[in-house]
C-alpha cells in the first residue's frame, strides 16, 4: 500500500528558500498508475494546488507561483521535491504531497501534512 | 483557468439528515470532477472521482452527480464521523487541478 511521508524545516525565513521532500514507499514513483502533486493549506483556509510532476521530470505548476517553483523528482530514491523561494508570510501553511492515480485523476493518497512557518 | 466554486460555505445539520453540496465550475468540466473530505488537522480524503464514482472503501451514503458545469455530493443519512470539510476538485485541466473554497458541516 503506498504511503507519502513529507519532510523538512518547519520554519523558514522571510526571502529565503523553502524546501520539502516527499518520500513515497509502499510502491515505486516510477510506476505509471500515478503522478505525483503537492497542495498547501494556510491557516483556517481551503486546499491550494501548488504542482504536479510526472516520474519522468515533466512538471506543472501553479500560474501564481511559477516563478518561485521548482518540483523535482529522484526516482533512485523514490522522492519528490518541492523548492519555493523567496518565501513571505503568505508562504505560510501545511503542505501535502499526494498521488494522484492515472486513471481517475482523483488524488488517493496522501502525506500526513508538514506545517512551514516563514517567518524571522 | 477554470475557477471553482461550492455552496453553501457551511451548513449545520444533524444525524441523520440528507445532505446536500454543490459545486460549480467556471467552465464546462465535462465529469472531471473529485471530492474530498477533510477533518480537522488531517489529510484530505479522496470520496469520490468522475463525478459519481465512489472511492474505494467509501460508504455508500456518499453520492456524487453533475456534469458540465454543476455538481453535488450528497450524504443520504449523516453520520457522526461525517462532520467535516468537503472540497471539489476540478481534473479537466490535469495535470492541472483546481480545488473548490469548501463547505463545512457542523453539528447542528
Amino acid at each position: 500500500q503506498l504511503q507519502l511521508q513529507e519532510s523538512g524545516p518547519g520554519l523558514v525565513k522571510p526571502s529565503e528558500a523553502l524546501s520539502l521532500t516527499c518520500t513515497v514507499s509502499g510502491g515505486s514513483i516510477s510506476s505509471s498508475d500515478y503522478y505525483w502533486g503537492w497542495i498547501r493549506q494556510p491557516p483556517g483556509k481551503g486546499l491550494e494546488w501548488i504542482g504536479t510532476i510526472y516520474y519522468s521530470g515533466s512538471a506543472y505548476y501553479s500560474p501564481s507561483l511559477k516563478s518561485r517553483l521548482t518540483i523535482s523528482v529522484d526516482t533512485s530514491k523514490n522522492q519528490f521535491s518541492l523548492k519555493l523561494t523567496s518565501v513571505t508570510a503568505a508562504d505560510t501553511a501545511v503542505y501535502y504531497c499526494a498521488g494522484a492515480a492515472a486513471g481517475t485523476d482523483g488524488m488517493d493518497v496522501w502525506g500526513q501534512g508538514t506545517a512551514v512557518t516563514v517567518s524571522s | 483557468d477554470i475557477q471553482m466554486t461550492q455552496s453553501p460555505s457551511s451548513l449545520s445539520a444533524s444525524v441523520g439528515d440528507r445532505v446536500t453540496i454543490t459545486c460549480r465550475a467556471s467552465q464546462s468540466i465535462s465529469s472531471y470532477l473529485n471530492w474530498y473530505q477533510q477533518k480537522p488537522g488531517k489529510a484530505p480524503k479522496l470520496l469520490i472521482y468522475a463525478a459519481s464514482s465512489l472511492q474505494s472503501g467509501v460508504p455508500s451514503r456518499f453520492s456524487g452527480s453533475g456534469s458540465g458545469t454543476h455538481f453535488t455530493l450528497t450524504i443520504s443519512s449523516l453520520q457522526p464521523e461525517d462532520f467535516a470539510t468537503y472540497y471539489c476538485q476540478q481534473s479537466y485541466s490535469t495535470p492541472r487541478f483546481t480545488f473548490g473554497p469548501g463547505t463545512k458541516i457542523d453539528i447542528k
